[in-house]
């Protein structure tokens, strides 16, 4: 089993839509937790973190769910820009080392 | 705003053949980082630094070597290329207490073993 799981996708959605992506991770003792938003054959750049109390950004909202070993991305009023693929990150005891999920990728449509 | 500076940003390699890629970071972040991705795939640990002299294996470290003589450079050497590490390399550096320990990613080395 792989330490962080996400669903591949692709999700394609229409402008103005309401998305969710999840991931699991398999470390209990798993410390913090991180959004990144990788374009096209670019390089990844942190989206937000994510806190315990759930957390919000414009129309990003992260949650994290210790119990259940996930954390989610919301995004609200979909744009066209939004489309890219979004990696799950996690960081354990060790904050040197991060793990990431092969990602899900997001194409919004007009 | 240099950030995190990869070179070089393409490279053609022939089996066998042995290289550097370099990676400078001038924000005085602790932790370094060196990552490939494959096509479809998330990104791979190599090898990573907690600081200057400390460097430690991650999750696919075979066939590479890193040195960190300095807080700033952390170049990762591939020793005697083969197909299977065609791939895009990532270095990344992050403050080990800054901005909610996100990390900050170079542009990337496209590299094909022939």
């Amino acid at each position: 089993r792989k330490e962080v799981e996400q669903d591949p996708g692709p999700f394609n959605v229409p402008e103005g839509a309401t998305v969710a992506f999840n991931c699991t991770y398999s470390n209990s003792a798993s410390q913090s937790f991180f959004w990144y938003r990788q374009d096209c054959r670019k390089e990844p750049k942190l989206l937000m973190s994510v806190y315990s109390s759930g957390n919000e950004d414009g129309r990003f909202t992260a949650q994290l769910n210790r119990a259940s070993q996930y954390i989610s991305l919301l995004i609200r009023d979909s744009k066209l820009s939004d489309s890219a693929t979004y990696l799950c990150v996690v960081k354990g005891t060790n904050a040197g080392k991060s793990t990431f999920g092969d990602g899900t990728t997001l194409t919004v449509k007009p | 705003n240099a950030g995190v500076t990869q070179t070089p940003k393409f490279q053609v390699l022939k089996t066998g053949q042995s290289m550097t890629l370099q990676c400078a970071q001038d924000m005085n972040h602790e932790y370094m980082s060196w990552y490939r991705q494959d096509p479809g795939m998330g990104l791979r640990l190599i090898h990573y630094s907690v600081g200057a002299g400390i460097t430690d294996q991650g999750e696919v470290p075979n066939g590479y070597n890193v040195s960190r003589s300095t807080t700033e450079d952390f170049p990762l050497r591939l020793l005697s290329a083969a197909p299977s590490q065609t791939s895009v390399y990532f270095c990344a550096s992050q403050s080990r207490t800054g901005f909610a320990g996100g990390a900050f990613f170079g542009q990337g080395t496209r590299l094909t073993v022939v």
